[in-house]
């Protein structure tokens, strides 16, 4: 079975440019989680969804969106780029809430 | 705010020599602790969720075990490919369903 995907892999935008992350989870999973992972620190927790609906949120400006369609693939949209935004971006998938979480192999964002 | 520790940040082990890593957390009620390895510039691989004081889990040369304060990860005769970092993140049984992860402890094996 396919596990967690995510697209693109790596990927280098400028400061003050947008960019949308897009992630597949694993068949019949139906909650799909955003992680930020800089260098040497643990994922941060950024997004939640469960059947298409917003269940968290972590501590994250406004300028991270994301949504869950009904296929229960999703985005991670993120406006205006800051440098410090540069990281590597997880999608984490499972069955429904509460189970354990299966990441993908994440798309490493360079903001320059 | 759940808060999660681990130790030591680094570790260096021969092949063959055992070791542990802890992981110390805080919480308000805990749902499920779980250990991850990731290789470098790959996501997080699920090794194992731990629910209560006194479980353990094993596979292969790793075995995990809980208590109401911490968690260890024993690697019993590590070999080179176990070189990696490992996660430790808590889930709170309120609010959210989602993991609070510790800074990880880089481990390195050296044949």
């Amino acid at each position: 079975d396919a596990g967690v995907t995510q697209s693109p892999t790596h990927l280098i935008k400028t400061r003050g440019q947008h960019v949308t992350l897009r992630c597949s989870p694993i068949s019949g999973h139906k909650s799909v989680s955003w992680y930020q992972q800089v260098l040497g620190q643990g994922p941060q927790f950024i997004f939640q969804y469960y059947e298409k609906e917003e269940r968290g949120r972590g501590n994250f400006p406004d300028r991270f969106s994301a949504r869950q369609f009904p296929n229960y693939s999703s985005e991670l949209n993120v406006n205006a780029l800051l440098l410090g935004d540069s990281a590597l971006y997880l999608c984490a998938s499972s069955l429904s809430l509460g189970n354990e979480q299966y990441f993908g192999p994440g798309t490493r964002l360079t903001v320059t | 705010e759940d808060q999660v520790t681990q130790s030591p940040e680094a570790l260096r082990l021969q092949e063959g020599e055992s070791s542990s890593l802890n992981c110390s957390y805080t919480v308000s009620g805990l749902r499920g602790l779980f250990w991850y390895r990731q290789d470098p510039g790959k996501g997080p691989e699920f090794l194992f969720t731990l629910y209560s004081a006194g479980e353990e889990k094993e596979k292969e040369r790793l075995k995990a075990t809980l208590t109401k304060k911490e968690s260890f990860l024993h690697i019993t005769a590590p070999k080179p490919e176990d070189s990696a970092t490992y996660l430790c993140a808590v889930q709170d049984r309120s609010g959210y369903s989602t993991l609070t992860f510790g800074k990880g402890t880089m481990l390195l094996v050296s044949p």
